[in-house]
């Protein structure tokens, strides 16, 4: 896989439940972002990660999200207690150089993406 | 705080034109800025990515240049091709981290054959 991947594609939940959402970024990239996308919209920040420490996470929402990369490698979105407003397209990226040093060599690559809806 | 802002929202061209999509940044302490193409049901994918000391890249029929102290960057396309639509993003990379990209809204491509 040369890509980043996300699991799974297409999630439908009821509101109240918890969800998690899976990142597997391309081998060997050390950063690792969230973000979310509304239609019509541009993707916004959630957080990100530089191996498995949490660097900025500014743009969670509330603390019913919540990321994690224990590893270093797969990334986990979690959010709980889901309620509709949180219904849309959630994307994982990745890159190689370090984010916060040089960022002028950051290219980000991004997954295809998981659709949530909140029933 | 960084705005990025693309114009215009849509576009629809005939097949074989050139054309110029615009994205403009309030902030322009930038170190890079990223163009992606979105296509419907896909994830976003990297275009070109020009370094703050650059002024133009290039992949095949794309050119993007960049002009930080007036805060713009145009993404070129020449002879458009039906496969060139789908939505066109800039971003930025904003905060001292430098990990918080700030996207525009994109333009909507639309290349009729």
């Amino acid at each position: 896989g040369a890509g980043v991947s996300q699991s799974p594609r297409y999630k439908v939940t009821k509101r109240g439940q918890d969800v998690a959402l899976r990142c597997d970024p391309i081998s060997g990239h050390v950063s690792l972002y969230w973000y979310r996308q509304a239609l019509g919209q541009g993707p916004e920040f959630l957080t990100y990660f530089n191996y498995e420490a949490q660097q900025d996470k500014s743009g969670l929402p509330n603390d019913r999200f919540s990321a994690e990369r224990p590893e270093g490698s797969i990334s986990t979105l979690t959010i709980q207690r889901t309620e509709q407003r949180d219904s849309a397209m959630y994307r994982c990226a990745s890159s190689f150089p370090l984010a916060g040093g040089d960022g002028s060599y950051n290219e980000q690559f991004f997954g295809p993406g998981t659709r949530l809806t909140v029933l | 705080k960084q705005e990025v802002t693309q114009i215009p929202a849509a576009l629809s061209v005939p097949e074989g034109e050139n054309l110029v999509l615009n994205c403009s940044f309030t902030d322009s302490a930038i170190y890079n800025l990223q163009w992606f193409r979105q296509d419907p049901g896909k994830g976003l994918t990297s275009l070109l990515l020009i370094q703050s000391s650059q002024r133009e890249q290039t992949s095949g029929r794309l050119n993007a240049s960049l002009d930080k102290s007036s805060g713009r960057s145009t993404l070129y396309i020449a002879a458009s091709q039906p496969g060139d639509s789908a939505t066109y993003l800039c971003a930025v990379p904003y905060g001292g981290s430098q990990g918080n990209l700030i996207f525009g809204k994109g333009t909507k491509l639309s290349v009729k054959p």
